[in-house]
């Protein structure tokens, strides 16, 4: 199975602030990747596919790149309401997997 | 407007089997791949399931293999997830979600359904 690895497991911003979550992938994944938002209490929401693509409704604040087999999450002009849990999600082959979560908190 | 409704979760005894369903709507659910991912309480995302869009292929995670089942009806535009000899580490909220692109059998999950919550415990 492919492992995705992310970090940081926490982060604390402030409003205005611009933060990067990072998910390393165990072997080459050829961007695809996906990026996921969850709030408390609700699913999680789609934000980011094949690695730097943004899903129809997402603010243009967020954006992803990658860099050999490192993927990012780039959230600038922190609102408050990206204070939330961030998945990333390898879909280049089964089993899919998940990365662990970052907790973003807002200061 | 795309919707997924989970149903069919609750309190079952270990060794016991539920069957969840996911009721479709807002698109042709012919066409699309559907998958079931669970969440433990607290805890990350797993995937669980993934069935094509005409169930030609089907994949399991290994630590549900030859315990769960999923399948769909088109004509019902619903997916379930048949469950047996459930353990306690099958306790999680269990959502259905949608692929993103027409007849692909990976990828992103660009649609997730409220989930519904199964509680494995005597």
């Amino acid at each position: 199975d492919i492992q995705m690895t992310q970090s940081p497991a926490s982060l604390s911003a402030s409003l205005g602030e611009t933060v990067t979550i990072e998910c390393l992938a165990s072997e080459d994944i050829y961007s695809n990747l996906a990026w996921y938002q969850q709030k408390p209490g609700k699913s999680p929401q789609l934000l980011i596919y094949d690695a730097s693509s943004l899903q129809d409704g997402v603010p243009s604040r967020f954006s992803g790149s990658e860099s050999g087999t490192q993927y990012s999450l780039e959230i600038n002009s922190l609102q408050s309401e990206d204070a939330a849990t961030y998945f990333c999600q390898q879909h280049h082959d089964y089993p899919p997997t998940f990365g662990g979560g970052t907790k973003l908190e807002l200061k | 407007e795309v919707q997924l409704v989970e149903s069919g979760g609750g309190l079952v005894q270990p060794g016991r089997s539920l069957k969840l369903s996911c009721l479709a709507s807002g698109f042709t659910f012919s066409n699309y791949g559907m998958n079931w991912i669970r969440q433990a309480p607290g805890k990350g995302l797993e995937w669980v399931a993934s069935i094509s869009s005409s169930s030609s292929y089907i994949y399991y995670a290994d630590t549900v293999k030859g315990r769960f089942t999923i399948s769909r009806d088109n004509a019902k535009n619903t997916l379930y997830l048949q469950m047996t000899s459930l353990r306690s580490e099958d306790t999680a909220l269990y959502y259905c979600a949608r692929l993103g692109e027409l007849r692909r059998v990976r990828g992103w999950f660009a649609y997730w359904g409220q989930g519904t919550l199964v509680t494995v415990s005597s």
